[in-house]
């Protein structure tokens, strides 16, 4: 069974760039949240995709957009980067919401706003 | 505003004696809560769950206690280990609306041998 994935490990970026993050479900799960987690923080929902379709957002500006695929991979893109989306970027993945299930995290994505 | 929130940023214990890690959260509508643990360069991992029809879970040596009326949750590892170290995140959702998760600030554990 193959657990959550995300790429690239590592990301430095300029102000004002755009940036897309990949993250690759775990087998069988077809929801995928994205969070940000930035220094000394907890992880802050952004939002979460099911079968493609959004699925609950947190309050995060609409520059932060995602998709998911038919094959549940998910990218998370930040148009105009500012100096604040430096952060560890965590994609997690799970079975459908409504139910109690956990979220299975990936390494995340580390971006660096220069 | 912090639905939910770590006090404590760091706690340390010897190994073989008891961690209590504590999680408060003010949302009532909040049903259903995890404890991750999380070393450095790794995504979080999920440690325990618990949902709001119980008030205990336990897990081998993890063990979680929910106190609705006081909105408290609490992680006990007995015993410790240092293999234990890591940095710990209580999260909460509110099922009906979601699998949106509220996580804390996180508690670093030293478990020191």
């Amino acid at each position: 069974e193959t657990g959550v994935t995300q790429s690239p490990t590592h990301l430095i970026k300029t102000r004002g760039q755009q940036v897309t993050l990949r993250c690759s479900s775990q087998s069988g799960h077809n929801t995928v949240s994205w969070y940000q987690q930035a220094l000394g923080q907890g992880p802050q929902f952004i939002f979460q995709y099911y079968r493609e379709e959004e699925n609950g957002r947190g309050n995060f500006p609409p520059r932060f957009s995602g998709l998911q695929f038919p094959n549940y991979s998910s990218e998370l893109n930040v148009n105009a980067l500012e100096l604040d989306d430096s952060a560890l970027y965590l994609c997690a993945s799970s079975l459908p919401a409504g139910l109690y299930n956990e979220q299975f995290f990936g390494p995340g994505t580390r971006l660096t706003v220069l | 505003d912090q639905q939910v929130k770590q006090n404590s940023p760091s706690l340390s214990v010897q190994e073989g004696r008891i961690s209590i890690l504590n999680c408060d959260y003010t949302n009532s509508m909040f049903d259903y809560f995890l404890w991750y643990k999380k070393y450095p360069a790794e995504g979080p991992t999920f440690l325990i769950s618990i949902s709001s029809i119980k008030d205990k879970n336990e897990d081998g040596r993890f063990t979680v206690f929910l106190n609705k009326s006081a909105k408290h949750l609490s992680l006990h590892i007995v015993p410790s280990q240092p293999g234990d170290s890591a940095v710990y995140f209580c999260a909460a959702s509110e099922t009906n609306t979601g699998n949106q998760f509220y996580f804390g600030t996180g508690t670093s554990l030293t478990v020191i041998p």
